[in-house]
């Protein structure tokens, strides 16, 4: 079956610490997969996506994602964590072939610590 | 601007009332979702429609119904509110030949 694992259903980190929330796919084909963001009583908001080429990925508010093919990961990171920063955050993955829904992570809440 | 707009924010109804959870886009997207979102973070799939006057059932087995008789409006309905059906849903919709998803601001729906 395919899926979208997000180890960590909590990330604390500090202000000005680097930030890391995880995520691993098992899907068929070639993924498109990105991430998305979601504030308290919201919709969820595009960060990024990977499709083809680079495999590091840069999006908005200065979060990036690296591609790991040989890992089946696609890892958001964040030099220097904001306390605004602090969101639900969700990885989504598109399967190769004809299907064109996302599927989606469990989430990951993010708290950074001023 | 193009975007994606749900009506009303917030919902607070009796059981047994009916109820339409309106979906709107003006990004010409043929492709429209709902999803379920409980206090839990999940999403779940309920609904979706690639074209116009074309429903399936999603992965998470729903009372509500939808309908889709205009590319731009993908409503949402349940005919008879129980306490159970408390959640936030959200709409979202995407173009043809892949891509992410536009997400609506949500509805959150409290059935007391």
């Amino acid at each position: 079956a395919q899926s979208v694992a997000q180890p960590e259903d909590q990330v604390n980190v500090a202000e000005g610490n680097p930030l890391t929330v995880k995520c691993t796919y098992s899907v068929s084909g070639n993924p498109y997969l990105f991430w998305y963001v979601q504030y308290p009583n919201r919709g969820l908001q595009f960060l990024l996506k990977y499709i083809t080429g680079d495999n590091l990925v840069k999006g908005s508010y200065g979060f990036e994602a690296e591609f790991n093919k040989s890992q089946t990961s696609f890892h958001l990171k964040k030099p220097s964590a904001l306390v605004s920063d602090s969101a639900l955050y969700f990885c989504a993955v598109r399967p190769g072939g004809a299907t064109n829904k996302l599927i989606f992570g469990t989430g990951t809440l993010l708290a950074v610590q001023p | 601007e193009a975007d994606i707009y749900q009506t009303p924010r917030y919902l607070v109804i009796g059981t047994g009332k009916k109820i339409t959870l309106e979906c709107s886009q003006t990004m010409g997207h043929d492709k429209m979702y709902w999803y379920q979102q409980d206090p839990g973070m999940e999403l779940h799939l309920i609904h979706y429609s690639y074209g116009v006057n074309s429903t399936e059932k999603g992965d998470l087995s729903s009372e509500s119904t939808v309908s889709r008789i205009r590319t731009e409006h993908f409503p949402l309905t349940l005919e008879s509110a129980r306490p159970s059906h408390t959640s936030q849903y959200l709409c979202a919709s995407s173009p043809t030949g892949g891509g992410g998803y536009t997400f609506g601001s949500g509805t959150r729906l409290t059935v007391v």
